[in-house]
């Protein structure tokens, strides 16, 4: 398997512009996590979907922020208008089940907003 | 909301030294999980603890959930230059709408001097 697959791994625009971040989970997990990481506030949990459908969205910072997941293969995080403090690195990790379970990290894309 | 503290945020310590890393969560959880990041990488599982007053170990890693399923700890005996990275705790909720969550303690940064 090829673990989760994020792209791009790097991402540099200008403020203003609209970035879309995604992500491909392991095949057969049906949880599925986007995180944000910045030295300062560690890794925050954005959303998690289980089975395609949004449980928690309370860690989308404002309007700004979207994710979708059409269905178990894919996701998607959206920023638009995107702004500097939005620079960080955004992970997503998939998991098999809702509980017991270890999460698998993809390896993350830098977002740098100038 | 469900919130999981960790202490301390850096740690630095000759090798051989022991290192203990220390993990809070504002609400009784299902389980706790730790993981390693190392520089310039994600979050890679080590080790889930499910039951209370659970004590596992690892080779020099030894990981205890407390009784009342809300910390947890990892020490580690006779640090090496490979055990190098920053160190996460993840609680996951135990029900209501946190059932699956997976929220991430600040994580400690651990350097070793050879």
């Amino acid at each position: 398997d090829a673990g989760v697959i994020q792209s791009p791994r790097h991402e540099v625009t200008e403020m203003g512009q609209e970035v879309t971040l995604r992500c491909k989970p392991i095949s057969g997990h049906n949880s599925l996590f986007w995180y944000r990481q910045t030295m300062m506030r560690g890794l925050e949990l954005l959303i998690y979907f289980n089975n395609n459908v949004p449980i928690d969205d309370s860690g989308m910072p404002e309007d700004r922020f979207s994710a979708k997941m059409p269905n178990a293969s894919f996701s998607t995080l959206k920023i638009q208008p995107s702004e500097p403090r939005d620079s960080a690195v955004y992970f997503c990790a998939s998991r098999v089940g809702v509980g017991n379970t270890e999460a698998f990290f993809g390896q993350g894309t830098r977002l740098t907003v100038v | 909301g469900q919130q999981v503290m960790q202490i301390p945020q850096y740690q630095h310590v000759q090798e051989g030294e022991d290192f203990t890393t220390y993990c809070n969560s504002s609400t009784t959880l299902s389980n706790i999980q730790w993981y390693k990041q190392r520089p310039g990488g994600h979050p890679v599982f080590l080790i889930q603890l499910v039951k209370s007053g659970e004590v596992k170990k690892q080779k020099r890693l030894t990981f205890q959930f407390g009784e009342a399923k809300k910390n947890s700890s990892l020490h580690i005996t006779a640090t090496q230059t490979t055990d190098v990275g920053t160190y996460f705790c993840a609680g996951a909720g135990a029900g209501g709408t946190s059932y699956g969550k997976l929220t991430f303690g600040q994580g400690t940064i651990l350097t070793v001097h050879p």
